[in-house]
């Protein structure tokens, strides 16, 4: 069965550090991955995946994550955290080997101070 | 504009009166699913449709039930709802069963029974 573990409940960061946002799957093929972003109030929002190829993966609003075969893990990452940052991660696993029904993990609330 | 519907937005009701959620998408998607979140589990899918007039379950489909009677909607029926299914819904919907990428997800329909 698939799962995916995010360690982090909350991260709290300053505007203008970096990030880096811990997330391990467990899946018997080569998994999808997937990060989303919920802002308060409002639906998710795709910010990156990985099927295949390059392991570094690059998404919108400047994040990027970076798949590690070895470590089961698909961390997320930005250089330098704005304000509107803050909001809830989630990552998600899925695959062919399934019916394409993600699993997501219990999410991380990033806070963001000034 | 491409989206996701949903209604209500909030909705309180009492232990065993039925319910529905409405679901529309504009994007002639062939894909739609429902999910609850919940503190601490992240998003878990309740059902799933592939196409109109097909239908399956998630990974907590008990006590909903869906229809696809048409390609834009997806409602979410509660023929007798219970405490437990006090959750935050979301419905999605995307191109076709792998197309990740263009999935949109609602904003989501926040649900008390009491």
């Amino acid at each position: 069965a698939q799962s995916v573990t995010q360690p982090d409940i909350h991260i709290t960061v300053s505007e203008g550090a970096s990030l880096e946002l811990r997330c391990n799957y467990s899946y018997g093929a080569t998994p999808y991955l997937f990060w989303y972003v919920q802002s308060p109030g409002q639906g998710l929002q795709l910010l990156l995946k990985y099927f295949s190829g390059d392991t570094l993966v690059q998404g919108i609003k400047g994040f990027e994550a970076e798949f590690k075969r070895s470590q089961s893990s698909f961390n997320l990452r930005k250089p330098s955290v704005h304000w509107s940052d803050a909001a809830e991660y989630f990552c998600a696993v899925g695959g062919s080997g399934g019916s394409y029904i993600p699993t997501f993990g219990r999410g991380t609330s990033l806070i963001v101070h000034p | 504009e491409a989206q996701v519907t949903q209604n209500p937005r909030y909705l309180i009701t009492v232990t065993g009166k039925k319910l529905t959620v409405t679901c529309s998408q504009n994007m002639n998607h062939e894909y739609m699913s429902w999910y609850r979140q919940d503190p601490g589990l992240g998003l878990r899918q309740i059902y799933y449709s592939m196409n109109v007039e097909v239908t399956d379950k998630g990974d907590v489909p008990e006590g909903y039930k869906v229809s696809r009677k048409e390609k834009r909607n997806f409602p979410l029926i509660l023929e007798s709802p219970s405490p437990n299914q006090t959750s935050l819904y979301f419905c999605a919907s995307r191109k076709g069963l792998g197309d990740f990428e263009t999935q949109y997800f609602g904003p989501g329909t926040r649900l008390l029974v009491l």
